[in-house]
């Protein structure tokens, strides 16, 4: 069945950077959009963005423009997603997901298991 | 940004017992909402699309409704792996939103 697994956690200092991936199986990779989700302690469920398998492009989030790149490698189903200058309210647990067309955007029907991204000086 | 708002936000309620959730759109999304189930420890898993359409595998007792700027997702009889965390989301125009979830509790 479809499956994402993601990377490891990880602790950062304010300011860095952190990469995350995700590893696709199950599934035809470039048939779908893939999303990056996350979710702070407590807090709702926050949309960053997603990428076009197929092709490559990209949609972000304006809150998180220029801050997070997606990028995927299609030769091993790998999603990336790469955020700079994190601050202490980047700390959440983040999801890759696969994402459906619906009858106007995206809905997801597959989650990542999730990784926990702190930022803590 | 659309606003997505779920109401409770804690819904207390006995196995066996139906519930009622609600989520209201700021703007008209016609009926593009999907509704997520959350465990503690799990991520999400989905439940409805298009505010109506059970997702693969979802028992008959989970149902959707609504259109516009309410909808309505309806459990009919509570069993005991219900009891979690609820989501909405409207996917009607950029950026995904999510609503604040609503804890049903036992």
């Amino acid at each position: 069945q479809a499956q994402l697994t993601q990377s490891g956690a990880e602790v950062k200092k304010p300011g860095a950077s952190v990469k995350l991936s995700c590893k696709a199986s199950g599934f035809a990779f470039t048939s779908y959009v893939l999303h990056w989700v996350r979710q702070a302690p407590g807090q709702r469920l926050e949309w960053l963005g997603w990428i076009n398998s197929a092709n490559g492009h990209t949609k972000y989030s304006q809150q998180f423009q220029g801050r997070v790149s997606i990028t995927r490698d299609t030769s091993s189903n790998t999603l990336h997603m790469d955020m700079s200058d994190l601050t202490s309210e980047d700390t959440a647990l983040y999801y890759c997901a696969r994402g459906v067309l619906g009858a106007s955007l995206y809905y997801i029907d597959v989650w990542g298991t999730g990784a926990m991204v702190t930022v803590s000086s | 940004d659309i606003v997505m708002t779920q109401s409770p936000a804690t819904l207390s309620v006995s196995p066996g017992e139906g519930a009622t959730l609600s989520c209201r759109a700021s703007q008209s999304i016609s009926t593009h909402v999907a509704w997520y189930l959350q465990k503690p420890g799990q991520p999400p898993r989905l439940l409805i699309y298009d505010a109506s359409t059970r997702a693969t595998g979802i028992p008959a007792r989970f149902s959707g409704s609504g259109s516009g700027t309410e909808f309505t997702l309806t459990i009919s009889s509570l069993q005991s792996e219900d009891f979690a965390v609820y989501y909405c989301q409207q996917y009607n125009i950029w950026p995904l939103i999510f609503g604040g979830g609503t804890k049903v509790e036992i």
